[in-house]
C-alpha cells in the first residue's frame, strides 16, 4: 500500500528557535500533501494544503509567516516552525493523496518547544 | 461551516461483543467517507472508506452510509482489547481536504 514517511518523528528544541519537518511519499507521487496539528485530547486540525509547484493554502488562523510550507517535489513536502515558542508544541502529522484517491498520513513528529 | 460531529465517548464495550461508532455530518453533497483508528501517541491509521449510500464489510468492520440522513457508522464485531483507541471520523466535502469529527474514545473490556 501507499507509504507515506515522516521525520523526525520527535524533537525537542529550544524557544526562538526554528525547525524544519519533512513528509515523504515512498512509493506515489503526490501533488497534493497536508500538514494537520493536533494537540492532546483534541482531533486532528488541518494547517495548511502543501501544493506541488506552488504555494501552499493555509487555513483560517494559521500564520504562514510563522508555518513555511515548501513542496518542491512530486515525492516532499517540508514543514518549517519559525522562532518556536511553547505554544507550538504539539504533535504534526502530514498526509497525502494516494493513487487510489485515499489518504496516508505520515506517523507524525512531536515537536516539544522548551 | 462544514461540521462532523461525533460522541467524545468513552464507549466501553465487553470483549467478543459489537462496538457501535456514529458520526453525523453537515453537507448534504458530502462525497466521501472515512473511519481511521488512532492509538495514543500514533498518527491515524485507516479502517475502511466509503462512498454510497449501504454497507460496506471488511473483516470485523462494518461501516454503513446514509447520505439522506447524513450519517456514518462504524461497526466492530468480535472486539479485542487490542480495538481500544481512539476512533475518527472523517468527511470530504468535495474540496480534496478531509474533515475530522472529534473522535470517540473506545475501551473493550476483556
Amino acid at each position: 500500500g501507499a507509504v507515506v514517511s515522516q521525520h523526525p518523528s520527535w524533537v525537542i528544541c529550544k524557544s526562538g528557535t526554528s525547525v524544519k519537518i519533512e513528509c515523504r511519499s515512498l512509493d506515489f507521487q503526490a501533488t497534493t500533501m497536508f500538514w494537520y496539528r493536533q494537540f492532546p485530547k483534541q482531533s486532528l486540525m488541518l494547517m495548511a494544503t502543501s501544493n506541488e509547484g506552488s504555494k501552499a493554502t493555509y487555513e483560517q488562523g494559521v500564520e504562514k509567516d510563522k508555518f513555511l510550507i515548501n513542496h518542491a517535489s512530486l515525492t516532499l513536502s517540508t514543514l518549517t516552525v519559525t522562532s518556536a515558542h511553547p505554544e507550538d508544541s504539539s504533535f504534526y502529522i502530514c498526509s497525502a493523496r494516494d493513487r487510489n484517491w485515499g489518504y496516508t498520513f505520515g506517523s507524525g513528529t512531536r515537536l516539544t518547544i522548551v | 461551516q462544514k461540521e462532523v460531529e461525533q460522541n467524545s465517548g468513552p464507549l466501553s464495550v465487553p470483549e467478543g461483543a459489537i462496538a457501535s461508532l456514529n458520526c453525523t455530518y453537515s453537507d448534504r453533497v458530502s462525497q466521501s467517507f472515512f473511519w481511521y483508528r488512532q492509538y495514543s501517541g500514533k498518527s491515524p491509521e485507516l479502517i475502511m472508506s466509503i462512498y454510497s449510500n449501504g454497507d460496506k464489510e471488511d473483516g470485523r468492520f462494518t461501516a454503513q452510509l446514509n447520505k439522506a440522513s447524513q450519517y456514518v457508522s462504524l461497526l466492530i464485531r468480535d472486539s479485542q482489547p487490542s480495538d481500544s483507541a481512539t476512533y475518527l471520523c472523517a468527511v470530504n466535502f468535495g474540496n480534496e481536504k478531509l474533515t475530522f469529527g472529534t473522535g470517540t474514545r473506545l475501551t473493550i473490556i476483556p
